[in-house]
């Protein structure tokens, strides 16, 4: 069965540094998505994006965060100047459409951690 | 807003229990429901969904049904197995919307 995977699994990062994570959507899908889980709390949505624009954006999406599918295959989330409060663990996601019957797909996530 | 709320875990389970995760939810219009399982070091697997009320979703000896008048999508499974140790997170996404929106989750043990 297709999957969604990220890379890396682990991520550290010095606070101030740029970090990019890497996700792969399922190759018929056409739109991605990152959430993230900070440690003990709920999974939170972070952005959506199909036909290369934010479709939609959560206010945690700030100036800091950008996100681009710069080939084919690759969906990328940079965050600009990490800060201690953005380690979490970073999931993305893919879908074939936003009906009801088509659901999101996740990745394995990738754990962010700013030292 | 959409939001929504699980019981509060952990809980713990001897293997053939029965297991129910309760979940309510607020949303503006019709939303679909989904639960979602995370198994030790890997990511959210979505386990079943209901789009419309009375829907009952079913998978891998799970179940939930859609109940519009209580808000709510409890999750049950009738005999548990060690296997099924994960956290199970409930989720709704309106039909207008693009996200997800998660419950906090609920860690589940099951002992041999």
């Amino acid at each position: 069965e297709p999957e969604v995977t990220q890379t890396p699994s682990h991520q550290v990062t010095q606070m101030g540094q740029e970090v990019i994570l890497r996700c792969v959507p399922i190759s018929n899908h056409l739109y991605f998505y990152w959430y993230r889980q900070i440690l003990g709390q709920k999974v939170e949505f972070l952005v959506s994006f199909y036909n290369n624009e934010i479709s939609e954006k959560s206010e945690i999406f700030d100036d800091q965060f950008s996100v681009e599918r710069p080939d084919g295959s690759n969906f990328t989330l940079k965050i600009r100047s990490t800060k201690l409060e953005d380690s979490a663990m970073y999931f993305c996601a893919s879908s074939e459409g936003t009906g009801s019957n088509q659901p999101q797909h996740f990745g394995d996530g990738t754990r962010l951690s700013i030292l | 807003g959409n939001s929504v709320t699980q019981m509060e875990g952990p809980v713990t389970l001897s293997e053939e229990a029965f297991l129910t995760i309760n979940c309510t939810y607020t949303a503006t219009g019709y939303p679909s429901l989904f639960w979602y399982v995370q198994y030790p070091g890997e990511g959210l697997q979505l386990l079943l969904k209901a789009t419309k009320a009375d829907d009952k979703g079913s998978n891998k000896g799970f179940e939930a049904t859609y109940r519009k008048e209580t808000t709510s999508f409890h999750l049950e499974k009738g005999s548990v197995q060690v296997s099924d140790s994960a956290v199970y997170f409930c989720a709704l996404k309106n039909s207008n919307d693009y996200k997800l929106s998660f419950g906090a989750g609920t860690t589940v043990t099951v002992r041999a």
